[in-house]
């Protein structure tokens, strides 16, 4: 079983261009989030979309735009990237809802803003 | 609103105890424990949810004060394999979204 796939792994941008992260899940859960991770920030919540069909925004939404393309997938797209988006980003899901449910994080993904 | 982690860092022999607190300004209806190795995703340890129990999973376990808002993760015996960045996430509500803290990094030496 997969989990959660996140591609790239890396990536090097210079300012001002615009990319896409791609998030995908294989293990029928409702909902997925975009985290990113800094050097003594922890994981702040970009956005997240609690099910198929709606997202909204979490602590850190600007500068980024993300799309719940089915229920697997979830992206993430920088419009115009910035040096202040250096960041580890973290994709996860989950099943939703009530109760006792957990986030099944993916292997990240490392951007670099020049 | 991010909940607070103290202390930010922890340094242990093999064998010692820690206790990593986690606080919340809000009411909480669940709290989340996660453990991230360097270079890696964060990895499930355990939930508490409100008027659950005290969760354990052998030499680790945690509690949840409801009325104070307030988590901890009691770390027993520390093994070399519990060194990491403990996180906690938090819940307002059934079915929202977790806000982490900033973690806490621990590091077992033998």
């Amino acid at each position: 079983n997969a989990g959660v796939t996140q591609t790239p792994k890396f990536q090097v941008l210079k300012t001002g261009q615009s990319m896409t992260l791609q998030c995908a899940q294989d293990m029928n859960h409702n909902s997925m989030y975009w985290y990113r991770q800094d050097p003594g920030m922890g994981l702040r919540l970009i956005y997240y979309s609690a099910s198929e069909g709606t997202t909204d925004k979490g602590e850190v939404p600007n500068g980024y735009n993300v799309s719940r393309l089915n229920k697997r997938e979830f992206s993430l797209r920088l419009e115009s990237a910035a040096p202040s988006q250096t960041s580890v980003y973290f994709c996860a899901s989950r099943t939703g809802g009530s109760g006792a449910n957990v986030l099944t994080f993916g292997a990240g993904s490392r951007l670099t803003v020049l | 609103q991010q909940p607070v982690q103290s202390p930010q860092a922890v340094i242990l022999r093999e064998g010692e105890d820690a206790v990593i607190n986690c606080s919340s300004s809000k009411a909480l209806y669940s709290v989340h424990w996660y453990r991230q190795k360097h270079g890696e995703a964060p990895v499930f340890l355990m939930i508490l949810l409100k008027g659950g129990e005290q969760k354990g999973h052998e030499k680790i376990s945690a509690s949840f004060n409801e009325k104070k808002q307030q988590s901890s993760l009691y770390l027993t015996a520390s093994q070399l394999s519990y060194s990491g960045t403990y996180f906690c996430g938090t819940a307002g509500q059934a079915g929202t979204a977790l806000i982490f803290g900033k973690g806490t990094t621990l590091s077992v030496s033998s």
